[in-house]
Parts: C-alpha cells; sequence; structure tokens
C-alpha cells in the first residue's frame, strides 16, 4: 500500500538551532512531492514541491527539501529556525497515475521556544 | 481570488443529526478534493472529482458519508447520521487539472476547513 512516513511527531527546538525533518515514502513510481505547513488556527499552505529536476528544491521561509530517489526521502530543512515556525509540518506524495490525489504524512509538529 | 471557500467554519450538532459541508473551489479549476483530519488517523483523502464527477471515492468511510458537485463551482459534503467519531477537522481541496504532462506541475489549495463537533 502507498504511505508516506514522517519519523518524527513532535519536534522541540530553540530559535536559531536547525532542522531537518524526516519524510520516506512508499512507491515504486513516478511521483510529486510536497510539503505543507499548517499554522495554529490555519488552514494548510504550500511550503514547497518537488516535480522534477534538480533533487534540492527551495520554498518558502527559508525551507528546502532534499528528494533522494534510491532512499524514498524527501526531507525538509532550514538552516536556522524562528519562533514564528512553530506550526504542524506534512509530507505529502501524489502518484503519477492517481489523478493529483495526495497521500498525507502523519505530520511533525515543531515548537520553536524563542 | 477569494481561494477555496467553506462553510461553516465550526459546527457542533448531536449525534444522528444530518450535517452539510459546504465548499467552493478556486475559479477555473477543475479537481476538488475533500480531506478529513482527525488527531489518531491524521489527513485523509475521502473523495475527489474531476469536472464535477466523482473519480475516487475509496476513502469514504461508510455509506453515511455522501458528496456531490453538481456544477464547478460548488460541492457538498453531507454526513447522514452523524456520530461522534465524525468530529474531525473537514479540509476542501482544489486544483487544476492532474494527469496530463503540464498539470502535473498543479498543486492543490486547501480552504480553511469546517471544524464538526457530534456531541
Amino acid at each position: 500500500a502507498q504511505s508516506v512516513s514522517q519519523h518524527n511527531h513532535h519536534v522541540i527546538l530553540s530559535e536559531a538551532a536547525s532542522l531537518e525533518l524526516g519524510c520516506n515514502y512508499s512507491y515504486g513510481g513516478t511521483v510529486n512531492l510536497f510539503w505543507y505547513v499548517q499554522y495554529p488556527g490555519q488552514h494548510l499552505q504550500l511550503l514547497l514541491k518537488y516535480f522534477s529536476g534538480d533533487p534540492l528544491v527551495k520554498g518558502i521561509k527559508g525551507f528546502e527539501a532534499e528528494f533522494i530517489k534510491s532512499k524514498f526521502s524527501f526531507n525538509l530543512r532550514k538552516p536556522s529556525v524562528q519562533w514564528s515556525d512553530t506550526a504542524e509540518y506534512f509530507c505529502a506524495v501524489s502518484p503519477y497515475n492517481q489523478g493529483g490525489k495526495l497521500i498525507f504524512g502523519q505530520g511533525t509538529e515543531l515548537s520553536v521556544k524563542p | 481570488d477569494a481561494g477555496v471557500i467553506q462553510s461553516p467554519r465550526h459546527e457542533v450538532t448531536e449525534m444522528g443529526q444530518e450535517v452539510t459541508l459546504r465548499c467552493k473551489p478556486i475559479s477555473g479549476h477543475d479537481y476538488l478534493f475533500w480531506y478529513r483530519q482527525t488527531m489518531m488517523r491524521g489527513l485523509e483523502l475521502l473523495i475527489y472529482f474531476n469536472n464535477n464527477v466523482p473519480i475516487d471515492d475509496s476513502g469514504m468511510p461508510e455509506d453515511r458519508f455522501s458528496a456531490k458537485m453538481p456544477n464547478a463551482s460548488f460541492s457538498t459534503l453531507k454526513i447522514q447520521p452523524s456520530e461522534p467519531r465524525d468530529s474531525a477537522v473537514y479540509f476542501c481541496a482544489s486544483s487544476l487539472g492532474g494527469l496530463a504532462m503540464e498539470s502535473r506541475k498543479e498543486t492543490q489549495y486547501f480552504g480553511p476547513g469546517t471544524r464538526l463537533l457530534v456531541l
């Protein structure tokens, strides 16, 4: 079955610390990859996406993600987090032949201490 | 554009009552998705439409759930009768295209969600 696994359920960091959130997926075919962010009380917003080309993708607010095909991974990184990055982060996969539907990971809650 | 619009934003109802959630996708988008978010199960796709036609409803939990899209600018998700375990946040999302090579690049835009509490 297709699935997306996010390794950390809750991450707590101090401001200026570096962030890496893990994401692995299980699907043998071509996929599009996404990271969405959900700030407290708000809806999901697209952080970044990968379709093809350079496996290192840069998104908004200083976030980036690297697609490693051999590891079926799409980890999210940020060199220096801010208090305003406190949110829940969702990795999602869209298998190419399935009409664009998204399969989400369980989410990682990030708390940044000021 | 106003983005994806959902109503109501909050709904509190009693077990056994009918609940109707509404969604207006972004104008011009031809795909519409309904998701449910719970603490236990995370974000799950319930059903999605292409050009107003349901394509995949395998995520719909049971017969108490039904979804319609009578036209390109409106969709409903109905629960009848509602149960406490249906309490969740229900998100609607829309996108432009999904299968054609160029439209692979499109992404889904989410509405603000409807927070449903069934007592």
